[in-house]
């Protein structure tokens, strides 16, 4: 039963560019959620999506957006990259519907802006 | 809005010492509480829940009692190992699991042989 798998696992960048992060489900969840991790610190909800759709959306700026394909993955895209965009982004499943049950976390994408 | 105050680490302690973390919330409605734990260079696992008052979660000898009369969630475990070494952290959601976690800054917990 293949778990939440996330690509590329690091990517480095620098300041104005672009770019995406993708993430495949745990096998039979539905809802994809995006969080952003600085370190040292806790996971900050970017946005979730369900049925191709964002559902709900963090407090963060419009350079980031997202998408859901037909096959329940997302990606992330994050747009006029800045330095502060630096953190490991996590991806997490979950099936809606399914209340009390966890979200399913991958092992997350590791990103750098030079 | 929901937030999680977490004990501030690092905690650093002997194999066989008595953890606890201790971590506390403000939401709205009842919350569903979690302890999540990350070792290095991965993501998130979930190790416990919670998910309504006077609830225990347990898992792999840790415990943590949703507390509503104290809005708390504190992690326990009797005896550390050295492989309990990793970053702690509690969170919550208050709409149900689909809804966005809320969590903690993290607490980083060493233990030594």
């Amino acid at each position: 039963d293949a778990g939440v798998t996330q690509s590329p696992t690091h990517l480095i960048k620098t300041r104005g560019q672009q770019v995406t992060l993708r993430c495949s489900p745990k096998s039979g969840h539905d809802t994809v959620s995006w969080y952003q991790q600085a370190l040292g610190q806790g996971p900050q909800f970017i946005f979730q999506y369900y049925e191709e759709e964002e559902r709900q959306r963090g407090n963060f700026p419009d350079r980031f957006s997202g998408h859901q394909f037909p096959n329940y993955s997302s990606e992330l895209n994050v747009n006029a990259l800045l330095l502060g965009d630096s953190a490991l982004y996590l991806c997490a499943s979950s099936l809606k519907g399914r209340d009390h049950q966890p979200q399913h976390f991958g092992d997350g994408t590791r990103l750098s802006i030079l | 809005g929901d937030s999680v105050t977490q004990m501030e680490g690092p905690v650093t302690l002997s194999e066989e010492a008595f953890l606890t973390i201790n971590c506390t919330y403000t939401a709205t409605g009842y919350p569903s509480l979690f302890w999540y734990v990350q070792y290095p260079g991965e993501g998130l696992q979930l190790l416990l829940k919670a998910t309504k008052a006077d609830d225990k979660g347990s898992n792999k000898g840790f415990e943590a009692t949703y507390r509503k009369e104290t809005t708390s969630f504190h992690l326990e475990k009797g005896s550390v190992q050295v492989s309990d070494s990793a970053v702690y952290f509690c969170a919550l959601t208050s709409g149900g699991s689909n809804y966005k976690l809320t969590f903690g800054k993290g607490t980083l917990l060493t233990v030594n042989p």
